[in-house]
């Protein structure tokens, strides 16, 4: 099947410094990504919508300032935590569609903020 | 808005026994899936129900959809310790394929020896 790649895996960084976490489609293009954000013991919030070429388009409560969207090329989407803060620790996921009918999940990558 | 609503939201069981997961959601969608999540690992597709009255099995585990309940059902038969993980349904969120998912707010599922 499909493969998503998140990189890095988990990262530690302090408070007011700007984290970067790519998603890559491996084996297909993706014209859309999906990044999702999972607090610990809840369930996935999705976040924004990344679209290649265009600005990504984010959902209600969630600051396009402080999550930069990037969708590069057709298989590559960044979204970078700026001036991260220890709420802002938590597991984020990305996703891409493919073959029009179901989702491809990254691993994750999970953001502690000391 | 749309809602999706699981339960239950924990389920500790048996080996052997068999249970049902619901998936209520609160307007018409257009697919529905099914995910898996172990401990500190991402989401494992398990299925998706494109179309009223669909069923899929894949081993212990079968899925179905009623469109006009707006319920989507995960059975899980004589059920053994390594089928314990959080289980989501998710929805796509404004159809027409737009893929954007809402999801349940899971169920943890311990399957006891």
């Amino acid at each position: 099947g499909a493969v998503v790649s998140q990189h890095p895996s988990r990262v530690i960084c302090k408070s007011g410094t700007s984290v970067k976490i790519e998603c890559r489609s491996l084996d297909f293009q993706a014209t859309t990504m999906f990044w999702y954000r999972q607090f610990p013991k809840q369930s996935l919030m999705l976040m924004a919508t990344s679209n290649e070429g265009s600005k990504a388009t984010y959902e209600q409560g969630v600051e396009k300032d402080k999550f930069l969207i990037n969708h590069a090329s057709l298989t590559l989407s960044t979204l970078t935590v700026t001036s991260a803060h220890p709420e802002d620790s938590s597991f984020y996921i990305c996703s891409a569609p493919h073959a029009g009918d179901t989702q491809y999940f990254g691993p994750g990558t999970r953001l502690t903020v000391l | 808005e749309l809602k999706v609503e699981q339960n239950p939201l924990f389920l500790s069981m048996q080996e052997g026994k068999n249970y049902t997961i619901y998936c209520n959601y609160s307007t018409t969608s257009d697919r529905l899936y099914w995910y898996r999540q172990d401990p500190g690992k991402s989401l494992e597709s398990l299925f998706v129900l494109l179309s009223n009255g669909a069923v899929k099995q894949e081993g212990r585990l079968m899925a179905s959809l009623d469109t006009k309940a707006r319920l989507s059902t995960l059975h899980i038969t004589a059920a053994v310790h390594d089928l314990s993980a959080t289980y989501f349904c998710a929805v796509d969120g404004i159809g027409g394929g737009s893929e954007k998912l809402v999801f349940g707010k899971g169920t943890k599922l311990t399957v006891n020896p």
